[in-house]
């Protein structure tokens, strides 16, 4: 079955610099790959997301890479800013998943001003 | 106007109670989702309706039954409560069983003791 892999689980950076968070899988159906970011007490929000066609996406200073032979894909954060701090989540979806989003165990990323 | 709402927002209760968790969506979505996010943040997938059809069912025990008397609504409800059930009920939504355009509801906090 569908099964991913998140780390690191918990990251502390200082303000301006990069973040990079990476989920490995095993389930090579799967063809979509959205990150989230949950704040304290917040529901998950979608903050960017790639399908298996795709080897990067931006948008601003959020990028996710993936890497479908390796079955890895990689979330980046460049200039990070306190207001960038939250737990955050990979997840994979598509293929025969009928809709279910299969989540990574977080990561809990802290930027020092 | 919320798009996926849940009701109640918190829900303290005794071990043993019955209780019921409500969520309606108004986004035109026909998918409905209730995923449960335990005391150390992971978020995984109870069920799944579409169209008022049950599609996913994982592993639950059988005290959670969910119910959906139409497509905007995915009511769930718990028997015999137990103190393992305290988490995070999240409820989600999304258009023809897809995993990308998922919107979650805010979460209702469950609280046992």
């Amino acid at each position: 079955g569908e099964n991913v892999e998140q780390h690191p689980s918990t990251l502390s950076v200082q303000e301006g610099d990069s973040a990079v968070i990476k989920c490995t899988y095993s389930d090579s159906a799967s063809n979509y790959f959205p990150w989230y970011k949950q704040e304290l007490g917040k529901r998950p929000q979608l903050i960017i997301d790639i399908r298996s066609n795709v080897g990067e996406k931006k948008d601003q200073r959020i990028a996710v890479t993936l890497n479908k032979t390796a079955k890895h894909f990689s979330l980046h954060i460049t200039e990070t800013q306190p207001e960038d701090s939250a737990v955050y989540f990979c997840a994979l979806g598509g293929g025969t998943s009928y809709g279910k989003l299969t989540f990574g165990q977080g990561t809990i990323l802290t930027v020092h001003p | 106007d919320t798009a996926v709402s849940q009701t109640p927002k918190y829900l303290v209760t005794q071990m043993g109670n019955d209780k019921s968790i409500k969520c309606e969506q108004n986004l035109g979505h026909d998918t409905m989702y209730w995923y449960k996010q335990d005391s150390k943040k992971f978020l995984k997938i109870m069920f799944s309706y579409n169209n008022k059809e049950l599609i996913i069912n994982e592993t639950v025990p059988n005290r959670f039954s969910p119910k959906s008397p139409d497509k905007a609504h995915l009511n769930l409800h718990i028997n015999s409560l137990e103190l393992g059930d305290s988490a995070v009920y999240f409820c989600a939504s999304s258009h023809a069983g897809q995993s990308y355009g998922y919107t979650f509801g805010s979460g209702t906090r469950l609280t046992v003791v």
